[in-house]
């Protein structure tokens, strides 16, 4: 089935040591998004991929970085993770249908910072 | 920039009662109204979706209704099961290349 895997569903790390997280879509949609969702909250955008157009949030802080080396695949790079960024990420992508953006997300990967 | 308002916060309804969720946003340019369900541990899935030229839609035990006069829409469950049971999202998007903005969310609770 067409849909946006990401890998690892959890994942721990310790204070100040660079983690990666991966999305992959089988959708072919050419918008992504990295979104951070803590507890009770709201997903709060991080920044986004329209084609190979990145876009980042103001107030996004600098440790977090990403890649997208291709449609199908984007990186989440946090270069020294700290135990406010312990949270779930969410990968979404989008596709255009009559002027709007229909978002899908993925099943998201909860960051552990010990 | 837009801001999405929804009330309640939290909602608990006996099974088979209906559940109704509100939302209100500032921003008069928004034309897509999207409504994602998150359950524990899980990322949000899409439930239903309305855009600003229809005042309602429904997908069997689920309606939207949308007054852009008011500026706010709503989130209709009819029959509610247990695993309705989730945070329900409202969000609002002025359209494409823009992001889509979240309301806070409401923890709908079913009671068997």
């Amino acid at each position: 089935d067409a849909m946006v895997i990401q890998n690892p569903r959890y994942q721990v790390t310790q204070f100040g040591k660079p983690v990666t997280l991966s999305c992959s879509q089988t959708l072919n949609h050419n918008v992504m998004y990295w979104y951070q969702q803590k507890s009770s909250q709201a997903p709060k955008l991080l920044f986004h991929y329209y084609d190979k157009d990145f876009n980042n949030e103001a107030d996004t802080p600098d440790n977090f970085q990403s890649r997208r080396p291709n449609t199908s695949f984007c990186f989440l790079d946090i270069r020294s993770p700290g135990l406010g960024d312990a949270a779930m990420y969410l990968c979404a992508t989008s596709r255009v249908l009559a002027g709007v953006e229909t978002q899908y997300f993925g099943p998201g990967t909860r960051l552990l910072v010990l | 920039g837009e801001n999405v308002e929804q009330h309640p916060s939290t909602l608990s309804v006996q099974e088979g009662d209906s559940a109704v969720i509100k939302c209100t946003y500032s921003d008069s340019a928004s034309n897509y109204f999207p409504w994602y369900k998150q359950e524990l541990g899980k990322g949000p899935q899409l439930i239903i979706d309305i855009r600003s030229n229809v005042g309602e839609k429904k997908d069997q035990r689920i309606a939207v209704t949308l007054n852009k006069t008011a500026k706010h829409f709503s989130l209709h469950i009819t029959e509610t099961q247990p695993e309705d049971s989730a945070v329900y999202f409202c969000a609002a998007s002025t359209g494409s290349r823009d992001k889509v903005i979240f309301g806070p969310g409401t923890s709908l609770s079913v009671i068997p």
